[in-house]
């Protein structure tokens, strides 16, 4: 079966301050790998995702995420964090099998940011 | 259209009353998913319709919970006999149907039960 853990609940950063969020996943085969945003009040929004070739891939609003199959992590990065980005953030894994169909999300990481 | 569209945003109900949340998937998306998001909670998996397929209905916590999607495009979660602690957020997602793609979500129906 598929899981993911996203082990920080509550991180705190200063505007302008680098920010890692973690998250490990566990799958039998190539994972499908995901990160979302959800504003307040909002749904989820993709930032973006890994499947296959490199693995560093970039999202938008200046996201990047690495996958490290060794580590069985997909953190996701952010040089330089914006008061705007203050959010809930969830790791998903999906399978590699089309048909598998669903994704499973971790329980998502709150990012409080700092003036 | 251009997103995933779901109604109402909010609703209260009295508990015992019966309730259904409306989702509009993105036009040609095959994939549907419902997921509920307790407070302070993450995602829990409900329903997931592709294409002509019987819907995964594994995550459906009790048979007070159904759901389906007519013609292949619009879905309806009913709740029947609402209970306390089915108040969540409510949120559907649709997907071309290739895991890869990923999901696009509707802002979700917050449901509150008195």
């Amino acid at each position: 079966a598929q899981s993911v853990t996203q082990p920080d609940i509550h991180i705190t950063v200063s505007e302008g301050a680098s920010l890692e969020l973690r998250c490990n996943y566990s799958y039998g085969a190539t994972p499908y790998l995901f990160w979302y945003v959800q504003s307040p009040g909002q749904g989820l929004q993709l930032l973006l995702k890994y499947f296959s070739g490199d693995t560093l891939v970039q999202g938008i609003k200046g996201f990047e995420a690495e996958f490290k199959r060794s580590q069985s992590s997909f953190n996701l990065r952010k040089p330089s964090v914006h008061w705007s980005d203050a959010a809930e953030y969830f790791c998903a894994v999906g399978g590699y099998n089309t048909n598998a169909g669903k994704s499973t999300f971790g329980d998502g990481t709150t990012l409080t940011v700092k003036p | 259209g251009a997103g995933v569209s779901q109604s109402p945003s909010n609703k209260v109900t009295e508990k015992g009353k019966d309730v259904e949340l409306r989702c509009d998937p993105i036009s040609g998306h095959t994939a549907l998913y419902w997921y509920r998001q307790s407070l302070g909670q993450g995602l829990e998996f409900l329903i997931y319709f592709q294409g002509n397929s019987a819907p995964d209905k594994s995550g459906l916590p009790s048979d007070r919970f159904s759901a389906e999607r007519t013609g292949g495009s619009v879905s309806t979660l009913t709740i029947q006999r609402t209970q306390q602690e089915d108040s969540a957020v409510y949120l559907c997602a649709s997907s071309t149907g290739t895991v890869r793609d990923g999901y696009t979500f509707g802002s979700g129906t917050r449901l509150t039960v008195v």
